[in-house]
């Protein structure tokens, strides 16, 4: 079954901690693609990051960084001196069935306070 | 602007009357895809369309139908709307290949009553 957890419903840290949103999946398929997206207090979804199954390549832009790792199928994300504006809830999803169907996780609400 | 646009954004109706959201986008993109948004349960995916003519179920199909008689446009049907419907729910769309990040629409929150 295709599947992505996570774990953590709601994290609460105070501004320029560094927070870790955990993301776990599980798919049968080879090629997939995971995403984050951001889901600001305004509602609209946001694009953060993409991967592919085949790239294990951690990536940093900024204060955001991410750390795939396919041994333990997780694709973590970290965000490093949190800042107010990062509040928000954020989605881990996977794409697969040959790009046609993308699955979320049910959300972590991230809450930065000052 | 490349921009997806849904219409409307806030609609209440009643249960079983018909309704239709349109979706649209103006960035050539083949696929096109629709997902409902529930407390709790993150984003499921109701349909999707990976090019003219060409639609499958998503995990949540059961009450609503879907066409893509063009490429820019991507209308979610509710036959007879039913207050488990009530929800936000988002287009999106991206081009077909390369595992493209999708592009996803305002959201239009429906409420069934």
């Amino acid at each position: 079954a295709q599947k992505v957890t996570q774990a953590q419903t709601e994290i609460s840290v105070v501004e320029k901690e560094d927070v870790t949103l955990d993301c776990v999946y599980e798919t049968r398929d080879t090629t997939y693609y995971l995403f984050w997206y951001k889901q600001p207090p305004s509602g609209e979804l946001v694009f953060l990051i993409r991967r592919n199954s085949f790239d294990e390549q951690n990536e940093i832009s900024g204060r955001y960084s991410w750390n795939f790792q396919k041994s333990t199928s997780s694709f973590n994300f970290t965000i490093t001196a949190s800042q107010v504006v990062d509040s928000a809830v954020y989605f881990c999803a996977l794409l697969y069935n040959q790009g046609g169907k993308l699955i979320f996780g049910q959300g972590t609400e991230l809450s930065v306070k000052p | 602007e490349a921009q997806v646009t849904q219409n409307p954004r806030y609609l209440i109706t009643v249960t079983g009357k018909k309704l239709t959201v349109t979706c649209s986008q103006n960035m050539n993109h083949e696929y096109m895809s629709w997902y409902r948004q529930d407390p709790g349960l993150g984003l499921r995916q109701i349909y999707y369309s990976m090019n003219v003519e060409v639609t499958d179920k998503g995990d949540v199909p059961e009450g609503y139908k879907v066409s893509r008689k063009e490429k820019r446009n991507f209308p979610l049907i509710l036959e007879s709307p039913s207050p488990n419907q009530t929800s936000l729910y988002f287009c999106a769309s991206s081009h077909r290949t390369g595992g493209h990040e999708q592009y996803f629409g305002p959201g239009t929150r429906l409420t069934v009553t």
